[in-house]
């Protein structure tokens, strides 16, 4: 149980486009999911924090118009990268929060590599 | 400013013997702690936690202690295997709330 799946796996787009990424649950429901993203040999930089039928709360530094989250039911969450730059090339990773009983946990995502050209 | 950290970004292990990954933190309020391990291009997988209760978790081969005075846990594999090459994460938590403040990870290298 607690299966998180990303869609795509890996994408490349041109600089200047737009990119959406998909973040599913696909054995529970979760009203909240974390993205993140890993640059290489670097830690996970927790970026927003997703809920589902309201706002996404962004990370401090983190531009809310440029990285959009829309939470539209309780086992999907999108992250779209807009206008994609070079620098936005990164390891993208999402989580959905689930309650074990004593606390809650997150199940991670395999992740989402997108290279910007 | 970096509330946990990693201060080795590599460790290699004989197969068989003892693996002690550490981990450090600033951040007083931080009151649940996880070991993750990570595999290039996949997402982080969950090991171990610790609640700030307690001083010590076992599950199979994976112990976590916690020194809450140090500001320090650590997370030992025994006896280490070569599918435990990976990376591993530690991660926390602070009181009542869901975010995860990830360190900086190290490397483990377990050989034959």
């Amino acid at each position: 149980g607690a299966v998180v799946s990303q869609h795509p796996s890996w994408v490349i787009c041109k600089s200047g486009t737009s990119v959406k990424i998909e973040c599913r649950s696909l054995d529970f429901q979760a009203t909240t999911m974390f993205w993140y993203r890993q640059f290489p040999k670097q830690s996970l930089m927790l970026m927003a924090t997703s809920n589902e039928g309201s706002k996404a709360t962004y990370e401090q530094g983190v531009e809310k118009d440029k990285f959009l989250i829309n939470h539209a039911s309780l086992t999907l969450s999108t992250l779209t990268v807009t206008s994609a730059h070079p620098e936005d090339s990164s390891f993208y990773i999402c989580s959905a929060l689930t309650d074990r009983g004593m606390r809650y946990e997150q199940y991670f995502g395999p992740g989402t590599r997108l290279t910007v050209t | 400013d970096q509330q946990v950290k990693q201060n080795s970004p590599s460790l290699s292990v004989q197969e068989g013997r003892i693996s002690i990954l550490n981990c450090d933190y600033t951040n007083s309020m931080f009151d649940y702690f996880l070991w993750y391990k990570k595999y290039p291009a996949e997402g982080p997988t969950f090991l171990i936690s610790i609640s700030s209760i307690k001083d010590k978790n076992e599950d199979g081969r994976f112990t976590v202690f916690l020194n809450k005075s140090a500001k320090h846990l650590s997370l030992h594999i025994v006896p280490s295997q070569p599918g435990d090459s990976a990376v591993y994460f530690c991660a926390a938590s602070a009181l009542g709330g869901n975010k995860l403040t990830f360190g900086t990870g190290t490397q483990l290298k377990v050989e034959l």
